[in-house]
């Protein structure tokens, strides 16, 4: 079975300082990877993914991943956050064979300090 | 486009009352998918449609819940009889036919039962 394992559970960091969101999966075949963010009070809303190509992929507020398949992560980082990034993000996979099915990871909290 | 459309944003009740959630889809959107999301479980997969059929309902609480797609354009999610413990924030989202594609989230609806 497919699990998506998100180790920090809150991430508290200063403004403008590099952050990085850890993010492993497990899965027996390849998958689809992405992130998502939920800003307060909002629904969740796709940050990044990664399909195939370039292993390391970009949104467009500054965020990067990197799929590395020999550790099977994909962490999130952005080299100087701002106040505005405050908010869950999840990491989440998708199975080639499943089609639908997307298994979220448990989410980890970013707080920004001023 | 309007995105994913849920309604009512904010519920109510008392417990043992029904409650009926609503969500109309993305046009074109072929799989639609309910999660409920509290502080103490996170992010939760009730059940899944792909094409109007439920196809994964395990993430179902108990008999209590049950969820339906009469078309392609509309879904309710329904608590009978609703119980304190189901207060929640209760997400639609659904997703095109593509393989790997992104979830679109709606608002959601925050549930509260007294």
């Amino acid at each position: 079975a497919q699990s998506v394992t998100q180790l920090d559970s809150q991430v508290p960091v200063f403004e403008e300082a590099p952050v990085e969101l850890r993010c492993n999966y497990s899965s027996s075949v390849s998958v689809y990877l992405f992130w998502y963010v939920q800003y307060p009070n909002q629904g969740l809303q796709l940050l990044l993914k990664y399909l195939s190509g370039s292993t390391l992929v970009e949104s467009i507020n500054g965020f990067e991943a990197e799929f590395n398949k020999s550790q099977t992560s994909f962490h999130l980082r952005k080299p100087s956050v701002h106040i505005s990034d405050t908010a869950e993000y999840f990491c989440a996979v998708i199975q080639y064979s499943s089609a639908s099915k997307i298994i979220f990871g448990s989410g980890t909290r970013l707080s920004i300090r001023p | 486009d309007a995105g994913v459309i849920q309604s009512p944003r904010h519920e109510v009740t008392e417990m043992g009352q029904e409650v009926t959630l609503r969500c109309k889809p993305i046009s074109g959107h072929n799989s639609l998918f309910w999660y409920r999301q509290t502080m103490m479980r996170g992010l939760e997969l009730l059940i899944y449609f792909n094409n109007n059929v439920p196809i994964d309902d395990s993430g179902m609480p108990e008999d209590r819940f049950s969820a339906k797609m009469p078309n392609a354009s509309f879904s309710t999610l329904k608590i009978q009889p609703s119980e304190p413990r189901d207060s929640a924030v209760y997400f639609c989202a659904s997703s095109p036919p593509a393989s790997g594609s992104e979830q679109f989230f709606g608002p959601g609806t925050r549930l509260t039962v007294l």
